[in-house]
């Protein structure tokens, strides 16, 4: 069973401050995704990780991927109110087609 | 910009009775998937759908479960005998490739809120 473990669960900020979240597994992923979720709507993806050690940028969001396949974290820069939403990891396992979800890392950004 | 529709948004039921999703993934897309998220919870996988047949379902994919595309457009999900637990956000998601080395690149359907009273 993989098992992908996301931390903080919840994490309010102040606009403008730097947040890191993370997921982590013991478990090797082919892939990672980060996905973003509002409430009522399906999870929108944000980017995928393919590679040990890859690092994406998106704006002010930044995602690497562990060299070891096995963890990835997400890094915000100058957090605004926008951000707010629940930020979830899935991963693709070795050998496996489907993902397998966190449980989410739950982020309030106040004005 | 292709996306991921389903439909109903939201749709309640007896339980017991029969329900149906559906779903229609991006057009150039081959492989399709369930997942459901019960209120709380993580969003969980179903089953996946590649050639006209289950590639892969999950312990939650029982026999009450089942899936078809019935043209070529839609991908449905049947739930045939519907339990007070089966209250969920029903996801579908659909994927251009799949496999070793692949993105697996899974894009999201706004959800079907299922409820059974």
């Amino acid at each position: 069973t993989q098992l992908l473990e996301q931390s903080p669960q919840f994490l309010s900020i102040q606009e403008g401050e730097n947040l890191t979240v993370y997921c982590n597994s013991s478990s090797v992923f082919s892939s990672l995704q980060w996905y973003r979720q509002e409430p009522g709507e399906g999870p929108v993806l944000l980017v995928t990780v393919v590679t040990g050690g890859e690092v994406k940028k998106l704006k002010r969001l930044t995602f690497q991927f562990g060299d070891a396949r096995k963890d990835s974290s997400l890094h915000i820069t100058a957090a605004q109110p926008g951000d707010t939403g629940l930020y979830l990891c899935a991963g693709v396992g070795v050998g496996y087609s489907t993902l397998t979800f966190g449980k989410g890392t739950m982020l309030l950004v106040s004005p | 910009e292709p996306e991921v529709t389903q439909t109903p948004s939201h749709q309640v039921t007896q339980m017991g009775q029969e329900v149906i999703l559906r779903c229609v993934p991006i057009s150039n897309h081959l492989y399709f998937y369930w997942y459901r998220q019960i209120l709380g919870q993580k969003v969980e996988f179903l089953v996946s759908f590649y050639n006209n047949e289950i590639s892969e379902k999950s312990e939650i994919f029982d026999d009450q479960f089942s899936v078809e595309r019935p043209d070529g457009s839609n991908f449905t999900l049947k739930i045939r005998s519907t339990k007070l637990e089966d209250s969920a956000m029903y996801f579908c998601a659909s994927s251009a490739e799949q496999g070793r080395g692949s993105y697996n690149e899974q894009f999201f359907g706004p959800g079907t809120r299922l409820t059974v009273l």
